[in-house]
């Protein structure tokens, strides 16, 4: 079945350190691929999607590219800050028999050191 | 602008008792979704309602039951609740007009605790 993979947390950098957490999917047909974050206390919020082939999603400076080919969509950024700690969901989305359904990975905790 | 509303925020039950959750969707939302989220895990789906029908079933216990109603709003019912039934409940909301890219719109959920 359709499953979404996550590197293993929890992640921990410094500030102004660069971010890559990597998510890889299988799945049939072309679905959409999310980035979703969750703060502490908080439900899960969209970070950024893409929906086709080859689309870069963006958001608050991080970035993931849809890549069909390695079945990834890794997301990045360049200069992390203490703010950014929480944990980061990878997920996509697509038609099935039933409807449209969402899967998640295991979610990747980030910690940002002053 | 107007997000996913839940309540209560926080629920402490004892064993064996029953718990009731609301979720109010996003306006003009017609779809509702109710995940698990266990301490560490990520999200489980439980169950879904379209248009105040079930449109899927995840992994919901038979002690659960959940409907939507026609103002949309949904309620997760949990009866003869178990220790291992606490955990996060999150509600997220969508709109059937644009399913496909259609991200899902999280409430900040509902921690039960069971005692």
């Amino acid at each position: 079945g359709d499953s979404v993979t996550q590197m293993e947390g929890p992640v921990t950098l410094s500030e102004e350190a660069f971010l890559t957490i990597n998510c890889t999917y299988t799945a049939t047909g072309y679905p959409s691929l999310f980035w979703y974050v969750q703060y502490p206390g908080e439900g899960l919020q969209l970070l950024l999607k893409a929906t086709k082939a080859d689309d870069k999603g963006s958001n608050k400076g991080f970035e993931a590219t849809y890549r069909k080919e390695t079945t990834s969509f890794h997301l990045e950024k360049g200069s992390v800050q203490v703010s950014d700690s929480a944990v980061y969901f990878c997920a996509l989305r697509r038609l099935y028999t039933g409807g449209f359904k969402t899967i998640f990975g295991a979610g990747t905790r980030l910690f940002v050191k002053a | 602008a107007a997000g996913v509303i839940q309540s209560p925020r926080h629920l402490i039950k004892e064993k064996r008792e029953t718990a009731t959750l609301k979720c109010y969707p996003i306006p003009r939302h017609d779809t509702v979704y109710w995940y698990q989220q266990g301490p560490g895990q990520d999200p489980q789906f439980l169950i879904s309602f379209y248009e105040k029908m079930q449109s899927d079933k995840g992994s919901i216990p038979d002690r659960f039951s959940a409907q939507q109603f026609s103002d949309y709003h949904s309620e997760l019912n949990m009866s003869s609740l178990e220790l291992g039934d606490s955990a996060l409940y999150f509600c997220a909301s969508s709109s059937s007009a644009s399913s496909y890219n259609s991200p899902l719109h999280f409430g900040n959920g509902t921690r039960l605790t069971v005692t």
